[in-house]
């Protein structure tokens, strides 16, 4: 059974970089991107980008100039980087396994969710 | 980007109704649709891919439906453990964007 664990601070200042990780266990790492996504009350579910084994990644352009997702396969984990945080950014995020069906995508496999709030 | 709408915003159905809730999208998306619900305080589950397959384990009460901009979720036989919102998604292009959100109430 494929679990993804994520964790990271849960509460910045404004102007702060947010960092957070995700670690996969019980399956393959190597076969599968990995998607970062936040919901909040105003924006609803936003995706960040995705990411595979190798690091090769696609980015949300709306967010793509404070964004980085890298990876680090002997890990087994992938993070996610979002700079210059506002109270705007405060949301749940949540990453997520890319499944791919033919050239159909989804998400299906979340981790848990990590509330991140931004307040001076 | 493409932008998805969903109606209604909010329901309150009984347990045992038939339930719709319609996606629409701003441009052509062939079947590159995704539904997921999500119970309260918990992470989205996939219920359904590419506008009509239904994901292992889920439900057949849940079937989906639709094709180019407009998309169809039915639930035949509403539980009280799928109260909670349900998302549409697009992945025909990206970025990849979700409708507003749909909360589904039970009476």
């Amino acid at each position: 059974q494929v679990q993804l664990q994520q964790w990271g601070a849960g509460l910045l200042k404004p102007s702060e970089t947010l960092s957070l990780t995700c670690v996969v266990s019980g399956g393959s790492f190597s076969d599968y991107y990995w998607s970062w996504l936040r919901q909040s009350p105003g924006k609803g579910l936003e995706w960040f980008g995705e990411i595979n084994h190798s690091g090769s990644a696609t980015y949300n352009p709306s967010l793509k100039s404070r964004v980085t997702i890298s990876v680090d396969s002997s890990k087994n984990h992938f993070s996610l980087k979002l700079t210059s945080m506002t109270a705007a950014d405060t949301a749940v995020y949540y990453c997520a396994r890319v499944r791919r069906a033919d050239y159909y995508y989804y998400m299906d496999v979340w981790g848990s969710g990590t509330t991140v709030t931004v307040s001076s | 980007d493409i932008k998805l709408t969903q109606s209604p915003s909010s329901l309150s159905a009984s347990v045992g109704d038939r339930v719709t809730i319609t996606c629409r999208a701003s441009q052509s998306i062939s079947r590159y649709v995704n539904w997921y619900h999500q119970q309260p305080g918990r992470a989205p589950t996939v219920l359904i891919y590419a506008a009509t397959s239904l994901e292992g384990g889920v439900p057949s009460r849940f079937n989906g439906s639709g094709s180019g901009t407009d998309f169809t979720l039915t639930i035949s036989g509403l539980q009280p453990e799928d109260l909670g919102g349900y998302f549409c998604q697009q992945t025909y292009r990206t970025p990849w964007t979700f409708g507003q959100g749909t909360k589904v109430g039970i009476k």
